[in-house]
């Protein structure tokens, strides 16, 4: 089992819909999650970040996180096709020293 | 602000040969990183440097060196390189602490071994 999991999708969405992302992690310990964007070519950067259980919403973007069931989400709202790119999700692991373990990423595709 | 440079941004080595990777960065982050991205695989941390004068190994360090030469620059050697190391090599900076999970990463080097 990965520490991190995703699926690779791609995931294809209409112009305005809400695109949903999920992640899965087996550190149970894992205190800090992350979500980053890596568009074709280019390098991944940091979209949201959650802490605590609960939605944490910035924008467009929500991040929900559920410990107990190990799981984070990323809710894409009103999607464009500017979104369209691979959505990484990070674990911050205490096993890994503190340092970010990232999922295979879930590429994402809007479609006008 | 640059952020986090890197050199060079393509390069095809054959098996055997060896290169170094520059890295820098001006953000004045104590922490610094080296991963490399394949298809499917995410993310994987070949080695980090906490802090100048530090540097410890992540999740595949086999063919790999890095060298902190001062708090902006972190280089990574290959010394003998395989076809298994094509791959996308990235360098990341980041604050410690509470917030070191919020990586600032470089543009990226495309390196292919034949």
């Amino acid at each position: 089992q990965k520490e991190v999991e995703q699926n690779s999708g791609p995931l294809s969405v209409p112009e305005g819909a809400i695109a949903s992302l999920n992640c899965t992690y087996s550190d149970r310990v894992s205190q800090s999650f992350f979500w980053y964007r890596q568009y074709s070519g280019k390098s991944p950067e940091l979209i949201m970040s959650i802490y605590s259980n609960g939605d944490k919403e910035d924008g467009r973007f929500t991040a929900q996180l559920n410990k107990a069931s190990q799981y984070v989400s990323l809710l894409i709202r009103d999607s464009q096709p500017s979104d369209s790119a691979t959505y990484l999700c990070a674990v911050k692991r205490e096993a890994a020293g503190n340092k970010l373990t990232f999922g295979g990423g879930t590429r994402v595709l809007v479609k006008p | 602000n640059a952020g986090v440079t890197q050199t060079p941004k393509f390069q095809v080595l054959k098996t055997g040969q060896s290169m170094t990777l520059q890295c820098a960065q001006d953000m004045n982050h104590n922490s610094m990183y080296w991963y490399r991205q394949d298809p499917g695989m995410g993310l994987r941390l070949i080695y980090y440097s906490a802090s100048e004068g530090t540097t410890d190994k992540g999740e595949v360090p086999n063919g790999y060196n890095v060298s902190r030469l001062n708090k902006r620059e972190f280089s990574l050697r290959l010394e003998s390189a395989a076809p298994s190391q094509t791959s996308v090599y990235f360098c990341a900076s980041s604050e410690p602490g509470h917030r070191d999970g919020i990586v600032y990463f470089g543009p990226g080097t495309r390196l292919t071994v034949t």
